[in-house]
């Protein structure tokens, strides 16, 4: 299995900070990387697809980049509706895997 | 707008046995692949199994291989989760989401139903 491995486990910002958080992969999964974030007792929301494409409906501040093994996605100006943890995903293979979370809190 | 709705999840014995539905409304259900994916408390997120549009094709994750069975009726836009031979480690918030573009990543996902598997 391809294992994902975020950082940082928890991050703390503040309102209008500009944040990273970083996901690398065991082995190259070319672009096929998505980012959600998921909120206490809510379904995962997805942010990012194909390492940086944007989904529809999320706010601009979102971007992803990267490819191979190393990813991130960057959060220009938090605002208060950001603080969550993310998660980043793999589907380079079947075998799907998720990294382990960055608990984003306020500073 | 796309909806998804879990229901099924129940407190069962190891051993036992559970079937999960989710209900979709708002699309094309027969057009996409659907998957099922769980959160143990307090953890990550794990993919379970999914399925193609026809039902012909299903995968698993390795620890669920052989007790679990996916399935849909298009006819009823239903997608299910038969569970058996439940462990302690089975125990989790059931997730059932879209898969837009056979990729497979997530944009749609339900509200979830609890499964806890305990004596």
């Amino acid at each position: 299995d391809i294992q994902m491995t975020q950082s940082p486990s928890t991050l703390s910002a503040s309102v209008g900070d500009r944040v990273t958080i970083t996901c690398r992969a065991s082995q190259s999964i070319s672009s096929w990387l998505a980012w959600y974030q998921q909120k206490p007792g809510k379904a995962p929301k997805l942010l990012i697809y194909k390492a940086s494409s944007l989904e529809s409906g999320v706010p601009s501040r979102f971007s992803g980049s990267g490819s191979g093994t190393e990813f991130t996605l960057t959060i220009n100006s938090l605002q208060p509706d950001d603080f969550a943890t993310y998660y980043c995903q793999q589907y380079n293979s079947y075998s799907i895997t998720f990294g382990q979370g960055t608990r984003l809190e306020i500073k | 707008e796309v909806q998804l709705e879990e229901s099924g999840g129940d407190l069962v014995q190891p051993g036992g046995s559970l079937r999960l539905s989710c209900a979709a409304s708002g699309f094309t259900f027969g057009s996409y692949w659907i998957n099922w994916l769980r959160q143990a408390p307090g953890k990550g997120l794990e993919w379970v199994a999914n399925i193609n549009q026809d039902g012909s094709v299903r995968n698993y994750v390795d620890s669920v291989r052989g007790r679990f069975t996916i399935s849909r009726d298009n006819a009823k836009n239903s997608l299910y989760l038969q569970m058996n031979s439940l462990r302690v480690d089975d125990t989790a918030v059931y997730y059932c989401a879209r898969d837009p573009a056979a990729a497979p990543y997530y944009d749609n996902w339900g509200q979830g139903t609890l499964v806890t598997v305990s004596s």
